[in-house]
């Protein structure tokens, strides 16, 4: 089975500190993103990566940044945390190439909480 | 971007009974997927449809596309209470995945 771990399953952080959230899939996937999902508004992509030390923005990639140093880990980073960035945190994966019908594989989340 | 807009937000039935959601696009869908997503999970997918007019069953579970692949709909016979959780209806455009808000479905026993 597809495993997509995250670092932390809850978070509370106070603003201005900067955030690390972890992923890492064992399948070998190529690809991997990150979300936030908010109620009313569904998961929104911020970031997603096709390859090692490559990223693309996602739809609201504003106040983050992204790390993929290696194939199976994609890093989250909030520079400097704010307020409107407390949200569940999804990430994840998939092996096939840039295409339609790709299936994802999400991890449990993060509930990330800035005050 | 293809905007996706689900209907109802919010759905509570009793143990036995059928519902019926929906997925409707200000665009026609290349193909169109369903993840459902428990409390405290992250989403899983449920079917893909490509083809319109296309029917999928999974179990007590019937997916249909619509004929002009610009809605679908998803049906549950005799809900139980593990069918609760948030339905979700994704657009897949080149591995970019473009969600709607979902349905929050709640049985209860």
């Amino acid at each position: 089975d597809v495993k997509v771990t995250q670092s932390s399953r809850y978070l509370v952080k106070r603003t201005g500190e900067k955030v690390f959230l972890e992923c890492v899939q064992d399948m070998d996937h190529e690809n991997m993103f990150w979300y936030r999902q908010d109620p009313g508004l569904g998961l929104r992509l911020i970031y997603f990566s096709y390859d090692v030390k490559m990223k693309e923005k996602g739809d609201i990639p504003e106040g983050y940044s992204v790390s993929r140093e290696k194939k199976e880990r994609f890093s989250l980073i909030l520079e400097s945390a704010s307020t409107n960035q407390t949200s569940m945190y999804l990430c994840a994966s998939s092996g096939q190439k840039r295409g339609n019908n790709n299936e994802q594989f999400f991890g449990p989340g993060t509930r990330l909480t800035v005050l | 971007t293809q905007l996706l807009e689900q209907s109802p937000q919010f759905l509570s039935i009793q143990e036995g009974e059928n519902l019926t959601v929906y997925c409707n696009s200000s665009s026609v869908f290349s193909s169109l997927q369903w993840y459902r997503q428990e409390p405290g999970e992250g989403p899983v997918l449920l079917v893909t449809v490509v083809t319109g007019g296309e029917v999928k069953k999974l179990k007590r579970l019937t997916f249909q596309f619509g004929d002009a692949r610009k809605d679908s709909s998803l049906h549950i016979t005799a809900a139980q209470p593990g069918d609760t959780g948030l339905y979700l209806c994704v657009s897949d455009s080149w591995g970019k995945l473009q969600f709607g808000a979902g349905t929050q479905v709640v049985v209860t026993p």
